[in-house]
């Protein structure tokens, strides 16, 4: 079975400093993708960036970015220049695709709760 | 484009009522998805239609049914509510098995006493 695991509950930086938070994941299928989501204390999800498990470049989407170290199963988000609208829960998800009933589903983990100081 | 809607917002049931939690999508996806979120955790899967005419149980489906009614709505129902399903649920929607993203409608606030 797939396994998300984000080992921070809460994190805190400094506005405009970059932060790195972490997402392992457990697999043993070949291909996968990799998803992390933002959501805000407004409760809505929003999708930042993902990356599949063939790609051969790391994931960029404007200030966040997706560290992707396939041999050590971790697809951990950095942001740079931390926004005060940065502040939010954040969700890292694998996307487990069912060949044979086509469909997929989506495993989250814990999440992280980034704070970002002025 | 209004992406996935829900309805209602937010839902105060006793315990043993019933209720059906409401999702339609204006994208043309086929595979469509609930979720819940309890504090402190992620989102776990409940049901979910990979296309129309078809529906299938999650990670944890025990005390709810589905319907997908037709290509835009999928819906929840809780026939006798419990405390223990006092929680978000968010619908999503995705246009094809293993394309792109699942896209989340706001959630549903459901309190069961």
């Amino acid at each position: 079975a797939q396994k998300i695991t984000q080992t921070q509950p809460g994190m805190f930086v400094q506005e405009k400093e970059a932060v790195t938070l972490d997402c392992t994941y457990d697999t043993s299928d070949p291909s996968y993708g990799l998803f992390w989501y933002k959501q805000p204390s407004s409760g809505e999800m929003i999708f930042l960036i993902y990356q599949g498990s063939y790609d051969q470049q790391n994931a960029t989407e404007g200030r966040y970015s997706l560290n992707f170290q396939k041999a050590r199963k971790s697809a951990n988000l950095v942001i740079s220049a931390s926004q005060l609208g940065d502040s939010a829960m954040y969700f890292c998800a694998m996307r487990d695709l069912e060949t044979q009933g086509g469909s997929e589903k989506l495993v989250f983990g814990k999440g992280t709760k980034l704070t970002v100081n002025p | 484009n209004a992406g996935v809607t829900q309805t209602p917002k937010f839902q105060v049931l006793k315990t043993g009522q019933s209720m059906t939690l409401q999702c339609a999508q204006d994208m043309n996806h086929n595979s469509m998805y609930w979720y819940r979120q309890d504090p402190g955790m992620g989102l776990r899967l409940i049901y979910y239609s990979a296309s129309e005419g078809t529906t299938d149980k999650g990670e944890v489906p025990n005390g709810y049914n589905v319907s997908r009614l037709n290509k835009r709505e999928f819906s929840l129902r809780l026939e006798s509510a419990a405390p223990s399903q006092t929680s978000v649920y968010f619908c999503a929607s995705t246009p094809s098995p293993g394309v792109g993203t699942q896209y989340f409608g706001p959630g549903t606030r459901l309190l069961v006493l």
